[in-house]
């Protein structure tokens, strides 16, 4: 059974840096894309950017980038968000998710991060 | 702004048919990539309700279907049920950007 599991609710202060992470288990991680979503509270989803285990070739949507990194490590088969300064404004819902060519067929639970002075 | 335009919202009577569409570009759904479909139910994280256009993953009822045409996809569902009071949301892959784009999301009410 393929699962993504992430790491729990985060509370930051802004200007801290942060890493989540997302665990996958029951599948070839370094076969498949692997990416990050953000939704704001009460906005849509947006895809960030991904990765391939496989050959590390990570790929950023332009809002996010520089912004961001993401990575993988595919010994441990966990992909990875960090931020090295966070703002307010990255409070927010962060979903793994896999994408294939037939969409994202498996999605993790969301981890919640909280920016707040 | 999202690159795939949907409608805000959304609405209709228990049993009845709803639209949502997704327009997009020539670097995206024009450029002959395939549109795919989540629901999100309130608190939960999206699911895959439609994949490649117009195929229905193991589970999801044939009262939902979807179509493309040119830059545009719709869904629709028939049969209306409280149950479907969710965001549905479209996407598909941009080649210009060279990642996977959502369009902003549609809020379906059940009156």
């Amino acid at each position: 059974e393929v699962q993504l599991v992430q790491s729990g609710a985060e509370v930051k202060k802004p200007g801290e840096s942060l890493k989540i992470s997302c665990k996958s288990s029951g599948y070839s991680f370094t076969t498949y894309w692997i990416g990050w979503v953000r939704q704001m509270p009460g906005r849509g989803l947006e895809w960030m950017g991904i990765t391939y285990p496989g050959d590390s070739e990570t790929r950023y949507s332009p809002s996010f980038r520089g912004q961001v990194t993401i990575s993988a490590d595919k010994s441990i088969s966990t992909a990875y968000l960090q931020w090295s300064s966070l703002k307010a404004s990255d409070t927010a819902m962060y979903y793994c998710a896999r994408p294939t060519d037939g969409g994202v067929d498996y999605w993790g639970q969301g981890t919640l991060v909280t920016v707040s002075s | 702004q999202s690159v795939l335009t949907q409608p805000p919202s959304v609405s209709g009577a228990p049993g009845q048919r709803v639209t949502i569409s997704c327009t997009g570009s020539s670097s995206n759904i024009g450029a002959g990539y395939d549109v795919h479909w989540y629901q999100q139910l309130r608190g939960t994280a999206p699911k895959l309700l439609i994949y490649g256009n117009n195929n229905r993953p193991s589970g999801v009822p044939d009262r939902f279907s979807g179509s493309k045409s040119g830059t545009s996809a719709s869904l629709a569902i028939s049969g209306l049920q409280a149950e479907d009071e969710a965001d549905y949301y479209c996407q598909s892959y941009d080649n210009s950007l060279r990642v996977w784009v959502f369009g902003g999301g549609t809020k379906l009410t059940v009156l």
